[in-house]
């Protein structure tokens, strides 16, 4: 399968233990985005790398989350000290991007569901 | 900021009854426009798009037209299948200088289908 791969599928930490996810775009995407979706509620953007760079941090993007993609491949995302309130399902997407091209579709991973107890 | 309103659900059809999910957007500038669905146990994919002002998306019997002047990119089928029970996101990528890409959802509507 090469479409985006998200690990781990599930996750059930303790308030203020530390979680890592991490997402393998299409090998040849350039742009990576992470989302947030709580229950009932559309996907919330949360950043964006195009290759290594991470170009973009949304609002919601407290000090305790921190992004990485290291050579332009995959992606980590971590949270510190998780609180109840981070629990989510965290989506990752990647496309090709860059040019004079208005839009490139983005194509979802699975998502890793986090629950903080 | 931009965003995306979404009508609200559940809603509940039988099968072969039309379907009109309402979604309407606020934006500076000319975004792109799409609908995702999501499938139960399943992620997001991409059902159909507009890039610009009076293009019809459409896919798998599903239609959607970019109103400029209205800002709304109803989603409609004619005749819908249990198959087609999930659950429906509005979204638009603005298109500016930046040019992320990053999409701005709809709180999403829930489309159960009854045979």
């Amino acid at each position: 399968d090469t479409g985006v791969s998200q690990n781990p599928r599930h996750k059930i930490t303790k308030r203020g233990q530390n979680v890592t996810f991490r997402c393998d775009p299409i090998s040849e995407h350039n742009r990576l985005y992470w989302y947030r979706q709580t229950l009932g509620q559309g996907p919330e953007f949360l950043t964006y790398f195009q290759n290594e760079a991470q170009l973009e941090k949304s609002r919601l993007l407290s000090d305790r989350f921190s992004a990485e993609r290291p050579k332009g491949s995959f992606s980590t995302l971590e949270i510190q000290r998780t609180e109840q309130g981070d629990s989510a399902m965290y989506l990752c997407a990647s496309s090709l991007g860059g040019g004079r091209t208005v839009y490139n579709e983005q194509f979802f991973g699975p998502g890793t569901r986090l629950t903080v107890l | 900021g931009d965003s995306v309103t979404q009508m609200e659900g559940p809603v509940t059809l039988s099968e072969e009854a039309f379907l009109t999910i309402n979604c309407t957007y606020t934006a500076t500038g000319y975004p792109s426009l799409f609908w995702y669905v999501q499938y139960p146990g399943e992620g997001l994919q991409l059902l159909l798009k507009a890039t610009k002002a009076d293009d019809k998306g459409s896919n798998k019997g599903f239609e959607a037209t970019y109103r400029k002047e209205t800002t709304s990119f109803h989603l409609e089928k004619g005749s819908v299948q249990v198959s087609d029970s999930a659950v429906y996101f509005c979204a638009l990528s603005a298109y500016g200088s930046s040019n992320t890409g990053k999409l701005i959802f709809g709180q999403g509507t829930t489309l159960q289908v009854k045979p």
